[in-house]
């Protein structure tokens, strides 16, 4: 199984709003990613953690909070967001993140809207 | 020293014509170039790859070239499908980069029946 599981798959919240985005991969996989696409944009990342270990912020600002309760688990805490931050969301995993040609798997994403 | 440049941003082939897309980098510390595909409404999902070493990988109807000296690579779509209609994004990755990717700017392909 190489599935990446998201939910919401879709989420419409105002600037004043607390929300979070979940994901969830079981396949064994130490490395999980947050990535943020922008229409007709390449994904940009966001947060790497490698064995549930925060190992890269992208200088992403701090009304977007990462967690990692668990191998399995990631996910995005959202708080007092911006209409800029409106996109999809992904999420990724692979294997580890300390080594090259490693896949990276990604879920069908969160669309955000912020109004 | 990180970027990748990727083009055309969009193109238009008949059914069984072949798909072409360049990308080039700067950074030679790359050694690991993937290509994925995306369809609308989904995330990305790795077609095909390879590294510096190999100037040639053929996955059925999808062949990357890698041409080191240039610092350029290219995916060549063969036989084009309908099914095949996507963005694709070329990428780059080194050891020292934690598995990070360096995206290309994607090329929407859209191939009429």
């Amino acid at each position: 199984d190489t599935e990446v599981t998201q939910t919401p798959k879709h989420l419409v919240m105002g600037m004043t709003n607390k929300k979070s985005l979940k994901c969830e991969q079981h396949m064994g996989h130490r490395a999980m990613y947050w990535y943020k696409q922008k229409a007709k944009k390449p994904p940009e990342l966001m947060f790497v953690y490698s064995y549930e270990k925060l190992s890269i912020n992208e200088s992403v600002p701090s009304r977007f909070s990462p967690e990692c309760p668990n191998s399995s688990l990631l996910n995005l805490h959202l708080h007092a967001l911006q209409p800029e931050d409106s996109a999809l969301y992904l999420c990724a995993s692979s294997q580890s993140s300390g080594g090259v040609q490693e896949t990276q798997y990604f879920g069908p994403g969160t669309r955000l809207l912020v109004l | 020293q990180q970027q990748v440049k990727q083009s055309p941003q969009s193109l238009i082939v008949q059914k069984g014509g072949i798909s072409i897309i360049n990308c080039a980098y700067e950074n030679t510390a790359f050694d690991y170039f993937p290509w994925y595909q995306q369809f609308p409404g989904k995330g990305p999902a790795l077609l095909i790859a390879i590294r510096p070493d190999v100037s040639e990988k053929k996955e059925g109807r999808f062949t990357i070239s890698f041409n080191k000296s240039a610092k350029q690579f290219s995916l060549h779509i063969m036989d084009s499908q309908p099914g095949d209609s996507a963005t694709y994004f070329c990428a780059a990755t080194h050891k020292a980069a934690g598995n990070k990717l360096t995206f290309g700017g994607g090329t929407r392909v859209l191939v009429k029946p």
